[in-house]
């Protein structure tokens, strides 16, 4: 079955750029009826959408990420990655990677999730 | 735009139905019926419950139904078990420049 996995470093430095991998196993991101995605979860906190990529490299982000986020897919490794830049505190999380059903817009396989903490 | 609004927490005895719900507005959960509900236990990954409302994924529990009206979107569960202690969020798309927003997580807890 379709598992996904994140990847990253799990510090981060205020100002730096927070980059994450998800690799897909067991299926392909180049497929048309699915988009991926990222969702975060700051500490004791309830989920954030980050955005979505589809497997032309169309994107959707959230309007209040926007300026920082760039979300890209790597057909040839079958991953997708994160890169959001000029990181806070507030950036600090748990950061899901999820597959999404284009059809039904809901987030169907998820990864376990990695912690990211942004300090100095 | 704000985040979908639930109650903090819910919770009910074993056996008893308890329904979360979820407020929204006309731009979001009263426009789409593209609403999506996950159980997420501490410390691990949320699990897709309802699509789409009502719909749910195979291998979901018949005891976990979904509902909409107006604004508002509403998780039932019925006989509840020990095993549905977790919290719950809902999401819905939320039109051409948003997309997506979550609700604020409710915390079910059965007595």
């Amino acid at each position: 079955q379709v598992q996904l996995q994140e990847s990253g470093p799990g510090l981060v430095k205020p100002s730096e750029t927070l980059s994450l991998t998800c690799s897909v196993s067991g299926g392909s991101v180049s497929s048309d009826i699915y988009s991926w995605s990222w969702i975060r979860q700051p500490p004791g906190k309830g989920l954030e959408w980050i955005g979505y990529i589809y497997y032309s490299g169309g994107t959707k982000y959230n309007p209040s990420l926007k300026s920082r986020l760039t979300i890209s897919v790597d057909t040839s490794k079958n991953q997708f990655s994160l890169n959001l830049s000029s990181v806070t505190a507030a950036d600090t999380a748990v950061y899901y990677c999820a597959r999404v059903v284009a059809d039904h817009d809901a987030f169907d396989i998820w990864g376990q999730g990695t912690m990211v903490t942004v300090s100095s | 735009q704000s985040a979908l609004t639930q109650p903090a927490s819910v919770s009910g005895s074993p056996g008893q139905s308890i329904t979360i719900s979820c407020t929204g507005t006309s731009s979001d959960v009263g426009s789409y019926n593209l609403v999506s509900w996950y159980q997420q236990y501490s410390g691990k990954a949320p699990k897709l419950m309802i699509y789409e409302g009502r719909e749910r994924p195979s291998g979901v529990s018949n005891r976990f139904s979904g509902s909409k009206s107006g604004n508002t979107a509403s998780l039932t569960i019925s006989g509840l078990q020990a095993e549905d202690e977790a919290d719950y969020y809902c999401c819905s798309y939320a039109g051409s420049s948003t997309f997506v927003l979550f609700g604020g997580g409710t915390k079910l807890t059965v007595l």
